[in-house]
């Protein structure tokens, strides 16, 4: 099973700022199959980015995925009062896992 | 516009077992995969198993092997996970959601999400 690491846990930011998530893979996992998800409270997770760098439909593009091999980012150039979420990183092997999230919450 | 929509809130005893749905409606049903992950509260996400409708074909994570039951029923776009032998640490929202793509498998990404199934399992 590929385990994937996320950091920080929780990252404390303003409004407009940059954010920059991690997600580390045990193994290799091909650009194709990584993906990133947002989790607001109470809300099931949202598509974001799928092979690695793609956004998904009406993700605005203050997102972006990048990254290959065992090292992926998800960055949101401007922090909006909506993108104060949970992150989570996910692999889409032969037996997907999720990463344990980043929290973005303001400082 | 594709909906999913699943069933109510349930509380179960421990050694029962319980049956969510996940009801789609707008787009294709047949070829598009639907998965089954989970979420305990307060904690991450957890990859269950999914199921290709059109082929009635159903894999499941190592986790849930013998406990864990997927369908599907074209006939009325629904989706089924039952799990069985319901134990405390099983007590969890359960989302359904659909693959980004048409095809067979159910790995992920998924672009369409219900609202979630919370399910408590308690004596």
């Amino acid at each position: 099973e590929i385990v994937l690491t996320q950091s920080p846990a929780t990252l404390s930011l303003s409004p407009g700022e940059r954010a920059t998530l991690s997600c580390r893979a045990s193994q290799s996992v091909s650009s194709t199959y990584l993906a990133w998800y947002q989790q607001r409270p109470g809300q099931a997770p949202r598509l974001l980015i799928y092979s690695a760098s793609i956004r998904a439909t009406g993700i605005p593009d203050r997102f972006s995925g990048s990254g290959s091999g065992t090292d992926f980012t998800l960055t949101i150039s401007r922090l909006e009062p909506e993108d104060f979420a949970v992150y989570f990183c996910q692999q889409s092997g032969s037996s997907p896992t999720f990463g344990p999230g980043t929290k973005v919450d303001i400082e | 516009q594709v909906q999913l929509v699943q069933s109510r809130a349930e509380v179960k005893k421990p050694g029962s077992s319980v049956k969510v749905s996940c009801k789609a409606s707008g787009g294709s049903f047949s070829t598009y995969p639907i998965t089954w992950v989970r979420q305990a509260p307060g904690q991450g996400l957890e990859w269950m198993g999914g199921i290709n409708p059109l082929l009635g074909i159903a894999d499941y994570a190592h986790n849930f092997q013998g406990r864990l039951t997927i369908t599907a029923d074209e006939s009325t776009r629904t989706a089924y996970m039952e799990l069985s032998s319901l134990r405390s640490e099983d007590t969890a929202i359960y989302f359904c959601a659909r693959m980004l793509v048409q095809g067979t498998v159910s790995t992920g990404p998924w672009d369409y999400w219900g609202r979630g199934t919370l399910v408590t399992v308690s004596s």
